[in-house]
């Protein structure tokens, strides 16, 4: 696709159960970003990788949360045992190979997360 | 610690009126970017400006220029002749290998 695609665009759940949100980046964007912004906040930083290896986990709160991205491409958040803390929009974000530091980030439109 | 500090939640303007959206940041870091978002109600973040820490030549785009003061961490945002299209969330960042937000600025512009 032309852009960041993240499903599901929206997602209820109960407390204590698991989920999954998924991120599809720009084709060739090597560098993948995920964020968690609470209702009036800035984004906050979880986790980034360059291929398929987590560059910087340091933004991950807790071990209930967990990233994978496999073959490189698409990224799944996972988030065990869900508390009602979580409840926020997550933001995916790419960029191309060698601006990791310097280019901007293609965010897409994020998966609000609501736990009852 | 890096950061990155907003300290106006709210803002209003007239349209075709000017505006400035204030930010200052800290970080031991000598080279690095800075960038301002806009994200409207559908939630994507937009890229609107950005600047090279090393570059003294204040970067602007069309409507759009940052006043940078790299001695006192300072990186505001200056809207010209604002528009209805404007009204949106603003958040400045810096990149050191990830992007770090402070807190936005809500900006309304009034017809």
């Amino acid at each position: 696709g032309a852009g960041v695609s993240q499903t599901p665009s929206n997602k209820v759940t109960e407390k204590g159960k698991y989920v999954e949100l998924r991120c599809d980046p720009i084709s060739g964007h090597t560098a993948l970003y995920w964020y968690r912004q609470s209702l009036g906040q800035g984004p906050e930083f979880l986790i980034y990788f360059q291929g398929t290896g987590a560059a910087d986990d340091s933004g991950l709160p807790n071990d209930r949360f967990f990233a994978v991205r496999p073959e490189g491409s698409v990224s799944t958040l996972k988030i065990q045992r869900t508390e009602r803390g979580d409840s926020a929009v997550y933001l995916c974000a790419s960029s191309p190979w060698g601006q990791v530091n310097t280019g901007e980030l293609f965010f897409g439109e994020g998966s609000r997360l609501t736990v009852l | 610690a890096q950061t990155v500090t907003q300290s106006q939640p709210e803002m209003s303007v007239q349209e075709a009126e000017t505006v400035t959206l204030s930010c200052t940041y800290d970080t031991s870091e000598s080279n690095y970017y800075l960038f301002w978002y806009k994200q409207p109600p559908s939630r994507q973040m937009i890229l609107v400006i950005r600047q090279e820490a090393y570059k003294q030549q204040n970067a602007t785009e069309n409507r759009f220029s940052v006043n940078f003061q790299k001695a006192a961490k300072s990186f505001s945002l200056k809207i010209s002749d604002s528009q209805l299209g404007d009204t949106a969330m603003y958040f400045c960042a810096f990149n050191t290998g990830k992007l770090i937000f402070g807190q936005g600025t809500t900006l309304q512009v009034k017809p």
